[in-house]
């Protein structure tokens, strides 16, 4: 079956520590997408990119930071420097950028911080 | 799309009542409008769209939106809630000229009463 995957579902980290959260898509997508949600606020954009090797800030970039040397891999770093980190994450992709912007969800992956 | 309101955080409804979920947004070009579904501790899911035509439109699960371009509101609709329905949903608007980004309302909680 065609889907996302995030791993780990669970995270904990130590602060001073950076961790990375892994996403994959065996749906052939262009577009892929990494979004913070906090408890009461709806999704926030960390990056996206629209192809591989290419990847731009959203709105809550700060702290973060992403890779994209596969078409089927955006893995997020979540840094140091980011400093309240303890959210669930979510990882989207679709078919292009375009108008018709669908995007699938993976699972999400809760990160903690001690 | 500059913001995306839903009016009501948590909405709790008895079992085979309807229920409308309410959403407006601002914006002073064409949009696009969405809702997504997300069930405990998991990712988000497409429930429905609008992108052109009619402005009522049917999606998984028997809900139902409804366009209203004067009020600038896409108000999600279900004739007769199932304890299944126990969710968040998120309401989700991108414009035109914007690169097609996703903005997204705060989300409503719709807890069903047995």
């Amino acid at each position: 079956d065609g889907g996302i995957t995030q791993s780990p579902k669970y995270l904990f980290r130590k602060e001073g520590q950076n961790v990375t959260l892994s996403c994959e898509q065996n749906l052939n997508h262009d577009a892929m997408y990494w979004y913070r949600q906090d408890p009461g606020q709806g999704l926030r954009l960390i990056y996206y990119s629209q192809i591989v090797n290419d990847f731009q800030k959203g709105d809550i970039a700060e702290g973060y930071s992403v890779s994209r040397e596969k078409k089927e891999s955006f893995p997020l770093t979540v840094t140091s420097a980011q400093k309240n980190p303890t959210a669930f994450y979510l990882c989207a992709s679709s078919r292009t950028s375009g108008i018709y912007n669908e995007q699938f969800f993976g699972p999400g992956t809760r990160l903690t911080v001690l | 799309a500059q913001s995306v309101t839903q009016l009501d955080s948590q909405v709790p409804v008895f079992e085979e009542a309807p229920v409308e979920l309410r959403c407006n947004y601002s914006s002073s070009v064409s949009v696009y409008l969405f809702w997504y579904v997300q069930y405990p501790n998991q990712g988000l899911q497409l429930l429905l769209k609008y992108l052109s035509g009619s402005t009522l439109v049917k999606g998984i699960n028997g809900f139902e939106a409804e366009f209203n371009k004067s009020q600038t509101s896409f108000h999600l609709r279900k004739p007769s809630v199932h304890i299944s329905d126990t969710a968040e949903y998120f309401c989700a608007v991108t414009e035109m000229d914007s690169n097609y980004q996703l903005i997204w309302g705060a989300g409503t909680k719709l807890i069903i009463k047995p």
